[in-house]
């Protein structure tokens, strides 16, 4: 069975440029999570989708972030313009429901020059 | 207040030993599971252990056991015969309520495994 899938892998910008990153869940899960992990950092939720519907969005930054996920499946999630401080890595993860773990993606590397 | 709290930013065991990982949490439902993750330098996050508020047996999975003390509100994680392939970080995850509802995590705590 494949795993999440994220891309691109890494990912380097200048600042005020736009950025979008793609996440492929496993297929079958509803639930699907994007998280901020700063260098030396726990995951920090932006967004949890539950099929298409943004069901927690409470922490991510919508004057420069936002997030689609057409039809319950794929995700993108976008930044404009990027700034300095996101430089940080991306994780994608999806999970079957309430109850059960959740899988991550390898994550995307963004660096903000 | 912080949900998930790790307070060991490193540790350090030789191989073959066991070592346990600290992790405290903190939540006013009755119905929640805690999640441990590893980490590697790779960067993908690998589920390792899980624990419903309402087992009653500590989980265990291999050479990974936790350590839950619902009173104290703690779930350690355990490692015996620690391996090199062990050094990793090491993240504390709960998910709060009966309903669909986010995973919080904690910092982490990097361990060190040393032959």
């Amino acid at each position: 069975e494949a795993g999440v899938v994220q891309s691109p892998r890494y990912k380097i910008i200048e600042k005020k440029q736009p950025v979008a990153f793609w996440c492929n869940p496993i297929s079958g899960h509803n639930t699907l999570y994007w998280y901020l992990q700063n260098l030396g950092q726990g995951p920090e939720l932006l967004i949890r989708y539950e099929n298409e519907e943004a069901v927690d969005d409470s922490q991510l930054p919508k004057d420069r972030f936002s997030a689609e996920r057409l039809k319950g499946v794929d995700s993108t999630l976008k930044i404009q313009p990027a700034e300095l401080g996101d430089s940080a890595v991306y994780l994608c993860a999806s999970s079957p429901g309430t109850g059960f773990e959740a899988f991550f993606g390898q994550g995307t590397r963004l660096t903000v020059v | 207040a912080q949900k998930i709290t790790q307070t060991q930013p490193g540790m350090f065991v030789q191989e073959k030993e066991a070592v346990t990982l600290d992790c405290t949490y903190d939540t006013s439902d009755q119905s929640y599971g805690l999640f441990w993750y590893k980490q590697p330098s790779s960067g993908e996050m690998i589920f390792l252990i899980y624990q419903g508020s309402y087992d009653e047996q500590n989980a265990t999975e291999g050479r990974y056991s936790l350590n839950f003390q619902k009173a104290r509100k703690s779930a350690n994680l355990v490692i015996s015969a620690s391996q090199l392939g062990d050094s990793a970080m090491y993240f504390c995850a709960m998910r709060e309520g009966t309903g669909y509802s986010t995973l919080t995590f904690g910092k982490g705590t990097m361990l060190l495994v040393s032959p």
